[in-house]
């Protein structure tokens, strides 16, 4: 049981170019969610999805794009990166949205130069 | 709206108490979470509060007044490890089920 993966750990990225982060959990949780953490920052809600299939935008979302097509996967899409995005990606999943707590993945550092 | 304040920064001594503050403001309370964050890695579930009163979980323990819109944390016998961020979140119900965050408070433990 892997828990909540990420890939990549780390990645440099010139202005205007896209990437995709990934984010997978093995735990079959319906919530999965995307945060960014600027530095002394707490973390701020990107997208969010509730099952497959059904997206929804959360504090900050311009610059991005997510998809749901599978239980497992919610990747996170940046189309014309721009140095304001630099920050660390959380990718986190949970089972229901009541008191049981979100599982954070290991985070994504991103780097737009 | 949604307002989480905690303080930035605390320093503390091994074995000691501390206590961090968190005081928030939303429209649709639905919970309030306890993450530990050592620096590079991810947040970790501490604790969780919906009802008022403390929460005890081995040398952690969280208190939650919803009438005060307010929570502690309460480290014990503090250790050296505990040397991290701690995390104050709210769920409000009209945020959907996602968390709000505080800024995070750094807390620093010394020998």
């Amino acid at each position: 049981n892997a828990g909540v993966t990420q890939t990549p750990k780390f990645r440099i990225l010139k202005i205007g170019q896209s990437m995709t982060l990934q984010c997978t959990q093995d735990m079959n949780h319906n919530y999965m969610y995307w945060y960014r953490q600027d530095p002394g920052m707490g973390l701020k809600l990107i997208y969010y999805s509730v099952g497959a299939g059904i997206t929804d935008k959360g504090e900050v979302p311009n610059g991005y794009n997510v998809s749901r097509s599978t239980t497992e996967d919610f990747p996170l899409r940046l189309e014309l990166a721009a140095p304001s995005q630099t920050s660390v990606y959380f990718c986190a999943s949970s089972h229901t949205a009541g008191g049981e707590t979100q599982y954070f993945g290991p985070g994504t550092r991103l780097l737009v130069l | 709206g949604q307002n989480i304040d905690q303080p930035t920064e605390m320093t503390a001594t091994e074995g000691a108490i501390v206590q961090i503050n968190c005081t928030y403001q939303t429209s649709g309370f639905n919970g309030l979470f306890w993450y530990q964050q050592h620096a590079g890695e991810a947040p970790t579930f501490l604790s969780y509060n919906v009802l008022d009163g403390l929460e005890e979980k081995g040398r952690f323990s969280s208190f939650l007044s919803r009438s005060k819109g307010y929570s502690y944390l309460l480290l014990k016998e503090l250790q050296m490890k505990d040397s991290a961020s701690y995390l104050c979140a709210v769920r409000d119900q009209q945020a959907g089920t996602a968390l709000i965050f505080g800024k995070g408070t750094t807390l620093s433990v010394s020998s």
